[in-house]
């Protein structure tokens, strides 16, 4: 079955504490992507990829880390989470750009 | 299930009465638009897209049009049914001279399906 895997779905942490959350798609897609959501703000993108080792901000990329070391897989980092990156978390991949995004189940972290 | 907006746009409708949910897009440059649906608890998921090129497409009880003069989008479903019932999203890609471009969504509209 194609999807997109995250892991964990839920987390509560305390602030300074590193955590990362994985991601992986079994679709050989090419681009990958990270948001992040929050009532009333919609989906807004924190990093893409397009390809191994390439990786690029998106819009709200501060605080955030991630990496692209395999296709498959692009974890987010967050090295040292605050509470205002208490959110809903998706990530999403797809063949190219301009090409329909497959979305996670998403990770709902939390920053105490 | 998890709260994906406050004071978004709503929609209520009886079973097996037509949709339409509109969407503003901001850029008069993008070219390729999706409409999403997102269940509680769930992450988006692709219902239908359109080029620029076109100004209607339609798919399984599913009609997207597109109207590039006042940069507006619409998502029509026929028959609604209780399972329906979500938040849609729309979102605009822009390809800016680049092989990936860049994707944003609007803020969604809850649709509520009555039996």
């Amino acid at each position: 079955e194609a999807q997109v895997t995250q892991n964990p779905r839920y987390l509560i942490t305390v602030t300074g504490k590193k955590l990362t959350v994985t991601c992986s798609q079994n679709m050989n897609h090419e681009y990958m992507s990270w948001y992040r959501q929050d009532p009333g703000l919609g989906l807004r993108q924190i990093y893409y990829s397009m390809n191994v080792e390439v990786t690029d901000k998106g819009d709200v990329p501060e605080g955030y880390k991630v990496s692209r070391k395999e296709k498959r897989n692009f974890p987010l980092i967050l090295e040292s989470p605050s509470p205002n990156q208490t959110s809903l978390y998706f990530c999403a991949s797809s063949f190219s750009g301009g090409q329909p995004q497959h979305f996670g189940d998403g990770t709902r972290l939390s920053i105490l | 299930g998890e709260s994906v907006g406050l004071h978004l746009p709503t929609l209520s409708v009886q079973e097996g009465d037509n949709s339409i949910i509109n969407c503003a897009y901001s850029n008069s440059a993008s070219d390729y638009f999706i409409w999403y649906k997102q269940e509680s608890g769930k992450g988006p998921q692709f219902i239908i897209d359109i080029r620029s090129n076109m100004d209607k497409r339609q798919g399984q009880r599913v009609t997207v049009l597109l109207n590039k003069t006042v940069k507006h989008l619409s998502l029509q479903i026929a028959a609604t049914q209780p399972g329906d019932s979500a938040v849609y999203f729309c979102a605009e890609w822009w390809a800016g001279g680049t092989s990936y471009g860049k994707l944003t969504f609007g803020q969604g509209t809850i649709l509520t399906v009555h039996p």
